[in-house]
């Protein structure tokens, strides 16, 4: 079975502050995928990844920045949480066309 | 400019009938459609796809059909069951990435 794991399942943080958000998969995936889930807007795409040291703009990448330092982790970081990144955070990974999602990250920031 | 889209935010239907979600999509390029069922404060899970090559696929109670010429694509779930309540997703892909709808969440009534 293809395990994708989030590190943190709920998380508060304040404004201003820098928040990284961890995903590792078991799978050996040569793809990763970061997205944000929020109410009527489905999953947005922030970043995705093709290989280690790649990355690629996805829909929504302002305020995000990402790091693919081992073909496993992909890690999405907030540069400087504000109020309007509160959201449910996914990552994915995929070898084709199926993507295998973690549970997901549920972020607060205030 | 929305891709895909899920114009019905939510759907309600008696256990035991049939239940038909429906995926918009404007770029001709997709090549491979997917549908993702989610519950509450989990990822995603995969459901069903089909690819452009295809106009039905079916697995068990799940059958996805599309329909290029008018650019949908459909789910039909029969029987539903009270555990299908849940949000949908569909996600169409072109190259890899996925482009996903808003989503609509399903009720299934006892």
């Amino acid at each position: 079975d293809v395990k994708v794991t989030q590190s943190s399942r709920y998380l508060v943080k304040r404004t201003g502050e820098k928040v990284f958000l961890e995903c590792v998969q078991d799978m050996d995936h040569e793809n990763m995928f970061w997205y944000r889930q929020d109410p009527g807007l489905g999953l947005r795409l922030i970043y995705f990844s093709y290989d280690v040291k790649m990355k690629e703009k996805g829909d929504i990448p302002e305020g995000y920045s990402v790091s693919r330092e081992k073909k496993e982790r992909f890690s999405l970081i907030l540069e400087s949480a504000s109020t309007n990144q509160t959201s449910m955070y996914l990552c994915a990974s995929s070898f084709q066309y199926e993507q295998y999602f973690g549970p997901g990250t549920r972020l607060t920031v205030t | 400019d929305q891709q895909v889209k899920q114009n019905s935010p939510s759907l309600s239907v008696q256990e035991g009938r049939i239940s038909i979600l429906n995926c918009d999509y404007t770029n001709s390029m997709f090549d491979y459609f997917l549908w993702y069922k989610k519950y509450p404060a989990e990822g995603p899970t995969f459901l069903i796809s089909i690819s452009s090559i295809k106009d039905k696929n079916e697995d068990g109670r799940f059958t996805v059909f599309l329909n290029k010429s008018a650019k949908h694509l459909s789910l039909h779930i029969v029987p539903s069951q009270p555990g299908d309540s849940a949000v949908y997703f569909c996600g169409s892909s072109n190259t890899g990435k996925l482009i996903f709808g808003q989503g609509t969440t399903l009720q299934v009534k006892p």
